[in-house]
């Protein structure tokens, strides 16, 4: 199984601020999601990451408040830009097939 | 596209008793199956999952689950809950050659001593 690596595990940020999410996996794998999940709910496709082009979102999510790099096939980050606090989550990535996926434990974001 | 709904938003057994999940699916392609568990502040866990083969899956912790194709179903079940057991847990389906995973919204399972 994959060890997922994701920092930071908790953060408060100000409004109007951006975050960079970073998940980290210790093998090298072709398919790596980000997910949000609001408070109380389930979890939510945000877009999956691509190596070497841009990433691909979900209806309702675009490239310029949430921001995917995938520099190579064991590393992805997620930048929440612009916070305000309804963007108050978790963010999880989650990184392998969908018959072999495995979560990093998530960063949950504050925003005040 | 899929769906998942997960009956009982919130769920309380007392420990030792039968804890049963339940799990329904729509889809208009085949799927793989899956239960996952998030204990209070952490990132979520596999318990089980069913690719193919017996419709009785066996995972962490206890806990099985049965694929019910004509139900379309994949409810969860362990015979005696601990204390330890109490989290929320997804049902997730992907479709067979996707690689989305939908969940349902969660069950919030509950075991008082």
């Amino acid at each position: 199984s994959a060890v997922i690596s994701q920092k930071p595990s908790r953060d408060i940020c100000q409004r109007g601020t951006s975050l960079t999410i970073q998940c980290q996996v210790d093998s090298q794998v072709t398919m790596m999601f980000w997910y949000r999940q609001q408070p109380g709910q389930s979890l939510t496709l945000i877009a999956t990451a691509n190596q070497g082009s841009e990433a691909t979102y979900e209806s309702g999510f675009v490239i310029d408040k949430f921001p995917i790099s995938r520099p190579n096939l064991t590393f992805s980050t997620l930048t929440v830009s612009n916070m305000s606090p309804e963007d108050s989550s978790i963010y999880l990535c989650k990184a392998g097939e969908n018959t072999e996926a495995f979560f990093g434990q998530g960063t949950r974001l504050t925003v005040v | 596209a899929q769906s998942v709904t997960q009956l009982g938003s919130h769920v309380s057994v007392s420990e030792g008793a039968l804890v049963l999940l339940r799990c329904n699916y729509s889809s208009s392609v085949s799927v793989y199956l899956f239960w996952y568990v998030q204990y209070p502040n952490q990132g979520l866990q596999l318990l089980l999952k069913y690719l193919s083969g017996s419709t009785l899956v066996k995972g962490i912790n206890g806990f099985e689950a049965e694929f019910n194709k004509s139900q379309t179903s994949f409810h969860l079940r362990k015979p005696s809950a601990h204390i330890s057991d109490t989290a929320e847990y997804f049902c997730a389906v992907s479709p067979r050659g996707g690689q989305n995973f939908v969940f349902g919204p969660g069950t919030r399972l509950s075991v008082l001593p």
